[in-house]
């Protein structure tokens, strides 16, 4: 079963610093990769998509890398603001049928 | 260009009541989404259509109906409420199966 795991289920930073996310899946095969924001009571946003043969995305403050062999990604928040705070949700798309697997998400709380 | 919307924002039933959520896109994509969304689980794939006057089922379809009379319009339907069915429901578009899905702002259910 395709499957997508996030890590860590939760962190609290404070404004200003940096935080990286991880995300591991067994979706095989691999189509893209995407990463999304959710506010909270909002729908998830786009924030970047990456295909097999690319390494890294930035999207301004955010920077996801993928590794296709190990099958893991990571989204870098740098210099975090209080908007950061929000779910951030790893999705990825099988090439046989374009179905989107979904992670559980990790909260992100910035404080002051 | 309001993008995705749903109606409506909350509902509380009853078991064993019906309703239908509805949602909308104006951007004339093709393919549209239901999903719903629980604490610590990513979000689930309930029915998806891939145009005007098709449906199918997604991973988690029982207790649900759907239809799509009109490109822009996707309904999603429960005959009869459980609690089970408390959730967030998501509903969601795109021009491609692999292309980006741009999500509404989630229906909050509760079912007692």
């Amino acid at each position: 079963k395709n499957q997508v795991e996030q890590s860590p289920q939760s962190l609290i930073i404070l404004e200003g610093k940096n935080c990286t996310l991880q995300c591991n899946y067994t979706v095989s095969p691999f189509s893209n990769l995407r990463w999304y924001k959710q506010d909270t009571g909002r729908g998830p946003v786009s924030l970047t998509i990456m295909t097999f043969s690319e390494n890294t995305k930035s999207n301004g403050r955010y920077t996801a890398t993928l590794d296709a062999d190990t099958k893991q990604s990571s989204l870098h928040i740098t210099a975090s603001q209080l908007s950061d705070s929000a779910s951030y949700i790893c999705v990825v798309s099988a090439a046989s049928d374009y179905k989107l697997s979904f992670g559980a998400g990790t909260t992100v709380t910035v404080r002051a | 260009n309001a993008g995705v919307t749903q109606t409506p924002k909350f509902r509380v039933l009853k078991t064993g009541q019906s309703m239908t959520l509805l949602c909308a896109q104006d951007m004339n994509h093709e393919y549209m989404y239901w999903y719903r969304q629980d604490p610590g689980m990513g979000l689930r794939l309930i029915h998806y259509s891939v145009g005007e006057g098709t449906t199918a089922k997604g991973e988690v379809p029982d207790g649900y109906n759907v239809s799509r009379l009109k490109k822009q319009n996707f309904l999603l339907g429960l005959e009869s409420a459980a609690p089970s069915q408390t959730s967030v429901y998501f509903c969601a578009s795109s021009s491609l199966s692999y292309n980006e899905q741009f999500f509404g702002p989630g229906t909050r259910l509760t079912v007692l």
